[in-house]
């Protein structure tokens, strides 16, 4: 079936440090990919996408990096601040096209 | 931030009852979705709308209906609540069909079911 996963449950950095969350996604039809933050008490924030006609895109502070040879996508965020504390999820195109479909989230702590 | 707001933002209830929740969008997007989030599932697909009176069944659509008579207004409903039902929901919305852009959230409803 279709299933979107994540490397790593929890994921701990030092302030200043770069991270890496990393995703292995199933469905290599899957022709879009998006990263979303989510903090305590609140609702999933979008934060970066990427098509499959690329392997990379930046935002601030942020890259994202598509492997479809090994389905792989992760999500880099450059000199990590306690800000970035939160879940991070990544999500696939399902099947049919219709909708997205969810992993199950990287808790990511930073301590100043 | 996109214009979603969900009500009630909690909810209490006993096992059995009727329960609906909603959400409105002042953004005229088309594309309205309603999930689910429980500890070790993430993000779980109820239900979707692709446009006023079009609906359509996500992955976990068993014992929840869905109503959407105005462009603004999604509605989810627990016909008759159990306990599995207890968890965050979630509303969504984007202006192209679901898989292709991305999708803004509303705050979530924390439902509870006794």
């Amino acid at each position: 079936g279709e299933s979107v996963g994540l490397h790593l449950p929890t994921l701990s950095v030092q302030e200043g440090d770069n991270s890496i969350i990393n995703c292995a996604y199933s469905n290599s039809a899957s022709d879009y990919f998006i990263w979303y933050k989510q903090e305590s008490g609140k609702g999933p924030q979008f934060i970066i996408d990427i098509r499959s006609n690329m392997d990379k895109r930046q935002g601030q502070r942020v890259t994202v990096l598509l492997n479809k040879t090994v389905k792989h996508l992760s999500l880099q965020i450059a000199a990590t601040q306690p800000g970035d504390s939160a879940v991070y999820f990544c999500a696939e195109t399902n099947q049919a096209g219709t909708a997205l479909i969810f992993g199950k989230g990287t808790t990511l702590s930073v301590s100043s | 931030d996109a214009g979603i707001t969900q009500s009630p933002r909690h909810k209490v209830t006993e096992t059995g009852t009727p329960v609906t929740l909603r959400c409105h969008q002042t953004e005229n997007h088309r594309y309205m979705y309603w999930y689910r989030q429980d500890p070790g599932h993430g993000l779980r697909l109820i239900h979707y709308s692709y446009g006023v009176k079009d609906t359509d069944k996500g992955e976990v659509s068993d014992g929840y209906s869905v109503s959407r008579s105005k462009t603004e207004d999604f509605l989810l409903t627990l016909e008759s609540a159990t306990s599995s039902q207890t968890s965050v929901y979630f509303c969504a919305i984007s202006g192209e069909a679901g898989g292709v852009s991305e999708q803004f959230f509303g705050p979530g409803t924390r439902l509870t079911v006794l």
